[in-house]
C-alpha cells in the first residue's frame, strides 16, 4: 500500500529565503509525481507534474526533483515571497493494475507561511 | 472560466438527511474523481469514472453513490448523513486514467459539508 509522508508538517520563513519541501513514497512503482498548492478554503492548483522517467521539473521560481528508487521528491522554493504562502501536497500516481488504477495518493501537506 | 466547477460549495444539514453535491467539468476529460479531506488535511479518493465507467471504489460507505449521466459530470450521492460525513469533497478530473506521465488532474474548488 502505498504511503506518502511530507516534511515538515509546518514551516515559517521570512521573505527572500530559498527553501525546500520533502516528501516521500514508499512504493516506487509510480507513474507520475505532482506538487500542488492549496489556499485557504480553495482546491488545488497543479504546480509541478514530474513523469517517472524524468529527475526534475521547473516552473518559474519553483523546481521538483524526483528520485524514484529511493522514493522521495523535493520542492525548492526560490526567493520566497508572502504570497507563497500555503499549502503544498506532493501526490504520487499509482502504477497500473488492480484497484489501484490511476489512483493519486496525497501526502499531509506542508503547511508553508512566508512572512514580510 | 471555470474548469472544474462543484455545487454547493458550503452545505449545513442534519444526521440522517440525503444530500447531493455535484461536478461539472468543461475541459473535455475522460475521467473524473471525487477526493474527501478529513479535518487532518488528509486528501483520499473516493471514486474515480472514466468515460462515465465506475474505475475506482475506494471502500467508501454505499451511503455514498456516484452518478455519472455523462463524461462531463460526476454527482456524488450521500444517504443517512452521519456527523463523521463531516469533510470537504473535492471533485477533479483529468484527460484519461491512464495518462502514461503528463496527465495533470485538475480540481475543483471543494464542497464544505457539515453534518449536525
Amino acid at each position: 500500500k502505498q504511503e506518502v509522508t511530507q516534511i515538515p508538517a509546518a514551516l515559517s520563513v521570512p521573505e527572500g529565503e530559498n527553501l525546500v519541501l520533502n516528501c516521500s513514497f514508499t512504493d516506487s512503482a509510480i507513474y507520475n509525481l505532482q506538487w500542488f498548492r492549496q489556499d485557504p478554503g480553495k482546491g488545488l492548483t497543479s504546480l509541478l507534474l514530474i513523469q517517472s522517467s524524468q529527475r526534475e521539473q521547473t516552473s518559474g521560481r519553483l523546481n521538483a526533483s524526483l528520485d524514484k528508487s529511493s522514493g522521495r521528491s523535493t520542492l525548492y522554493i526560490a526567493a520566497s515571497q508572502p504570497g507563497d504562502s500555503a499549502t503544498y501536497l506532493c501526490a504520487v500516481k499509482a502504477y497500473a493494475g488492480g484497484t489501484s488504477y490511476g489512483k493519486l495518493t496525497f501526502g499531509q501537506g506542508t503547511i508553508l507561511t512566508v512572512h514580510p | 472560466d471555470t474548469a472544474v466547477s462543484q455545487t454547493p460549495k458550503y452545505l449545513v444539514t442534519q444526521m440522517g438527511n440525503d444530500k447531493s453535491i455535484k461536478c461539472e467539468q468543461n475541459l473535455g476529460h475522460d475521467t473524473m474523481y471525487w477526493y474527501k479531506q478529513d479535518s487532518k488535511k488528509f486528501l483520499k479518493i473516493m471514486f474515480s469514472y472514466n468515460n462515465k465507467e465506475l474505475i475506482i471504489n475506494e471502500t467508501v460507505p454505499n451511503r455514498f453513490s456516484p452518478k455519472s449521466p455523462d463524461k462531463a459530470h460526476l454527482n456524488l450521492h450521500i444517504n443517512s448523513l452521519e456527523l463523521g460525513d463531516s469533510a470537504v469533497y473535492f471533485c477533479a478530473s483529468s484527460q484519461d486514467l491512464w495518462g502514461r506521465g503528463g496527465n495533470t488532474i485538475y480540481f475543483g474548488e471543494g464542497s464544505w459539508l457539515t453534518v449536525v
